[in-house]
């Protein structure tokens, strides 16, 4: 069964440096998704991407946070300067126009990359 | 705004025993319910989803979820646990009217099933 990927899988940076998140998103798939999960708590949105451009983002989703889909296979969180509260682990998730609307599709999700910044 | 709440932050049930894992919703329009299922250091699983007609729905490994409208809710369940089965469970519900991509999740419930 195709599965969303995600690299690394732990990530340890420096406050203030930058960080790339990289997915690849399935194939045939045409949303994507970064969502994050601090440890213990609930899993939070970021962004949603479609068509080459972001659809939706939250409040957490500031000017630190950038996304990209640089080649048509790869998906790729920025964190321009990391804070130390940006210790998460994050999600990539995509969904399919084959499973429903975009707005009721269900999304499938990456193993996540653990980001520490000490 | 949507909002999702599990009361139960913990689940403790015993093996071939029916299983409920608690769901409530808050949604201005009309809801779109899903539940998903993380196991230890691994991606959050879809299981099923309700978008429109019946209310009971089936999904993956033997889960189904009612939903209740009157009581805004939308329970998982499964009439025979398996120890296979512990893991964190995660409802989730995007509103329709909102015309919103996000998904917005609960808290989760640890399910632990003992044999």
């Amino acid at each position: 069964e195709p599965e969303v990927t995600q690299t690394p899988s732990h990530q340890v940076t420096q406050m203030g440096q930058e960080v790339i998140l990289r997915c690849v998103p399935i194939s045939n798939h045409l949303y994507f998704y970064w969502y994050r999960q601090i440890l213990g708590q609930k899993v939070e949105f970021l962004v949603s991407f479609y068509n080459n451009e972001i659809s939706e983002k939250s409040e957490i989703f500031d000017d630190q946070f950038s996304v990209e889909r640089p080649d048509g296979s790869n998906f790729t969180l920025k964190i321009r300067s990391t804070k130390l509260e940006d210790s998460a682990m994050y999600f990539c998730a995509s969904s399919s126009p084959l499973e429903g609307f975009a707005y009721n599709s269900p999304l499938h999700f990456g193993n996540g990359t653990r980001l520490t910044v000490t | 705004a949507q909002s999702v709440a599990q009361p139960e932050d913990q689940v403790n049930v015993a093996e071939g025993n029916p299983l409920t894992v608690k769901c409530t919703y808050s949604v201005s329009g009309n809801p779109y319910l899903f539940w998903y299922v993380q196991y230890p250091n691994r991606g959050l699983q879809f299981l099923l989803k309700y978008i429109t007609g019946d209310n009971l729905v089936k999904g993956s490994y033997g889960f189904e979820a009612e939903f209740n409208k009157s009581q805004t809710s939308f329970h998982l369940k499964k009439p025979s646990a398996l120890v296979s089965d512990s893991a964190l469970y995660f409802c989730a519900v995007r509103d329709s009217g909102a015309g919103s991509y996000q998904l917005t999740f609960g808290k989760g419930t640890k399910l632990s099933v003992i044999p």
